[in-house]
């Protein structure tokens, strides 16, 4: 059984329009999670944490936690053409830190 | 750029030959990951190290594989007699030993076994 699960996809949306990605995990111990975009060739940059429940907001992203249902996402607000990427999500499962990947969601932000 | 490093950023190779990874991470980072992805997935552990102690293998992990770490510093990752499914992007991460942290990755090292 896959870890983290990121279903939902490929994902298009409007210029200016919110962008909602999804993300559950089966390891109800995790206690950090994190989002990271990946353009395409390029490494994941990390640009969310966030480690209770409830939300976390930063600038246009705002990530939501939601530990009972085993649930975490990601809203974009004003989405950008440069929004356009594929946004990986991350569960800490261990007690060393290392971090189980989703496969990711490709989110196209249409002009 | 204080940022994680990693060399060479692009390695093509014949099958059956070894290839070596470095990665330099932040320098107050004292945790270092390895991962390893592949077209269309999430990135995959492959080692953890902690200072110079390596303390967790992925089971992906075959012998042909080795990293060290020797000095707590810089990491290397040595793929032995290369095959064609060993191609992937290679990747670094490095993070505090503070409880729950942010690992940052490295460009990576985009592997082609040919």
């Amino acid at each position: 059984q896959k870890e983290v699960e990121q279903n939902s996809g490929p994902l298009s949306v409007p210029e200016g329009a919110i962008a909602s990605l999804n993300c559950t995990y089966s390891d109800r111990v995790s206690q950090s999670f994190f989002w990271y975009r990946q353009y395409s060739g390029k490494s994941p940059e990390l640009i969310m944490s966030i480690y209770s429940n409830g939300d976390k907001e930063d600038g246009r992203f705002t990530a939501q936690l939601n530990k009972a249902s085993q649930y975490v996402s990601l809203l974009i607000r004003d989405s950008q053409p440069s929004d356009s990427a594929t946004y990986l999500c991350a569960v800490n499962t261990g007690a060393n830190s290392k971090l189980t990947f989703g496969k990711g969601i490709t989110l196209s932000v249409r002009p | 750029d204080t940022g994680v490093s990693q060399d060479p950023r692009h390695k093509i190779t014949k099958r059956g030959q070894n290839v070596t990874f470095r990665c330099d991470p932040i320098s107050e980072h004292n945790r270092l990951y390895w991962y390893r992805q592949t077209l269309g997935q999430g990135p995959e552990f492959l080692t953890y190290f902690q200072n110079e102690a390596q303390l967790e293998k992925s089971r992906l992990l075959s012998d042909r594989f080795s990293a060290e770490r020797p000095k707590g510093s810089f990491s290397t990752l040595e793929i032995q007699r290369t095959e064609q499914g060993d191609s992937a992007m290679y990747l670094c991460a490095s993070s505090l030993n503070q409880g729950l942290t942010e690992a940052f990755f490295g460009q990576g090292t985009r592997l082609t076994v040919v």
